[in-house]
């Protein structure tokens, strides 16, 4: 079975600031890795995912994820963020053999102080 | 534009009276699911379908009910709500095995008093 933890439910940050959103997981065996965001009051959307290939993946809005097979890890990170990063920010993972079914991560509220 | 699309947006109601929360999306996905969302918990998935008459549960059915009779629509049922099933509902479509990702409705808030 596959889990996903994600160590922060919320992180303040100053505008302008860098952040990073840690997302760790188990499994038995090979999965992908995702990142979506959920702005206030709306559905879910992709940000990022790692499915093969280079460990640093880019998304959108600026942010990038580093996929750690070592440390079962894959940490979101922006360099500089906006107010309108604000939002709920989910890690998942799915079986490689089985990627409709995602595990997910209880989520991460990213605060933007100005 | 490519949607998924839920109904109602914002639902309060009272325990036992049956409720359907529609879910329709135009991207032609075969795969479709229900999640709800609860505070600290993340999503859980409740109900999937593969394709037109397949569907299966997920992490956490008890209480729902799901029927796939067109490919692009996806509605959950509650036959006797009760107030552990208040939740922020979300239906998601994925193309196809190798698109890798889900699209999401914007949430249905259940209120069950």
């Amino acid at each position: 079975a596959q889990s996903v933890t994600q160590l922060d439910s919320q992180v303040p940050v100053f505008e302008e600031a860098p952040v990073e959103l840690r997302c760790n997981y188990s499994s038995s065996v090979s999965v992908y890795l995702f990142w979506y965001v959920q702005y206030p009051n709306q559905g879910l959307q992709l940000l990022l995912k790692y499915l093969s290939g280079s460990t640093l993946v880019k998304g959108i809005n600026g942010f990038e994820a580093e996929f750690n097979k070592s440390q079962t890890s894959f940490h979101l990170r922006k360099p500089s963020v906006h107010i309108s990063d604000t939002a709920e920010y989910f890690c998942a993972v799915s079986r490689m053999d089985s990627n409709y079914q995602l595990i997910w991560g209880a989520g991460t509220k990213l605060i933007i102080k100005p | 534009e490519a949607q998924v699309t839920q109904n109602p947006r914002y639902l309060i109601t009272v325990t036992g009276k049956k409720l359907t929360v529609t879910c329709s999306q135009n991207m032609n996905h075969e795969y479709m699911s229900w999640y709800r969302q609860d505070p600290g918990l993340g999503l859980r998935q409740i109900y999937y379908s593969m394709n037109v008459e397949v569907t299966d549960k997920g992490d956490v059915p008890e209480g729902y009910k799901v029927s796939r009779k067109e490919k692009r629509n996806f509605p959950l049922i509650l036959e006797s709500p009760s107030p552990n099933q208040t939740s922020l509902y979300f239906c998601a479509s994925q193309g196809s095995i190798n698109s890798y990702e889900q699209y999401f409705g914007p949430g249905t808030r259940l209120t069950v008093t």
